[in-house]
């Protein structure tokens, strides 16, 4: 089990642009979040999905959205990219009903 | 709001000493607190969780909610254990809630 992956790994776009990243959980989890890491920060709550609906969601605007597919594997998209989006963003997994979540090895975005 | 703080980003010691890194939350209810730990080119991993009274790698944090704070301590620190440490907070016990993380601290154990 390669545990969680994301891709793609780096990924350089323009101010007002769309992206969209992509994270499969680790064999067994059904639950997907998604956190946004700034640099020197702590990774912050954008939202989690379970059994294909937003359950819980941070304090991130509208141009942030995800969606999770029938295999657990889910999107995190952003729209109009801004300067202030650079970031890191991890997905990490978990089994519904248990504490430990589990990291991917996040995808570093640029806007530029 | 909730709130993790942890008030120091680096933390230096030399291997053998005893560590504490700080942390403090802000929560009016019954928090579930995380320690997890990130080597240098690894990914975020949880080492340990208030519930579950462990000790891992030699490292133990006890919840004291008269004072609101969780610190990690161990003994005597090795040179392995140079990594960045981060305090987590979950609202929703006994479900995977969301996460929230204080800023980090950075140890370093020199030889």
């Amino acid at each position: 089990d390669a545990g969680v992956t994301q891709s793609p790994t780096h990924l350089i776009k323009t101010r007002g642009q769309q992206v969209t990243l992509r994270c499969s959980p680790k064999s067994g989890h059904d639950t997907v979040s998604w956190y946004q890491q700034a640099l020197g920060q702590g990774p912050q709550f954008i939202f989690q999905y379970y059994e294909e609906e937003e359950r819980q969601r941070g304090n991130f605007p509208d141009r942030f959205s995800g969606h999770q597919f029938p295999n657990y594997s889910s999107e995190l998209n952003v729209n109009a990219l801004l300067l202030g989006d650079s970031a890191l963003y991890l997905c990490a997994s978990s089994s519904a009903g248990l504490y430990e979540q589990y990291f991917g090895p996040g995808t570093r975005l640029t806007v530029t | 709001a909730q709130r993790v703080t942890q008030p120091e980003k680096l933390l230096s010691v030399f291997k053998g000493a005893p560590v504490e890194l700080k942390c403090n939350y802000s929560y009016s209810g019954s928090p579930e607190l995380f320690w997890y730990v990130q080597y240098s080119r690894q990914r975020l991993q949880l080492l340990l969780r208030h519930i579950s009274r462990e000790s891992i790698k030699g490292f133990t944090a006890d919840l004291n909610k008269g004072e609101t704070s969780f610190h990690l301590k161990k003994p005597f620190a090795q040179e392995e254990d140079s990594a960045m440490y981060y305090c987590a907070l979950t609202l929703f016990p006994g479900n995977t809630g969301k996460l929230i993380f204080g800023q980090g601290t950075t140890l370093q154990v020199k030889p």
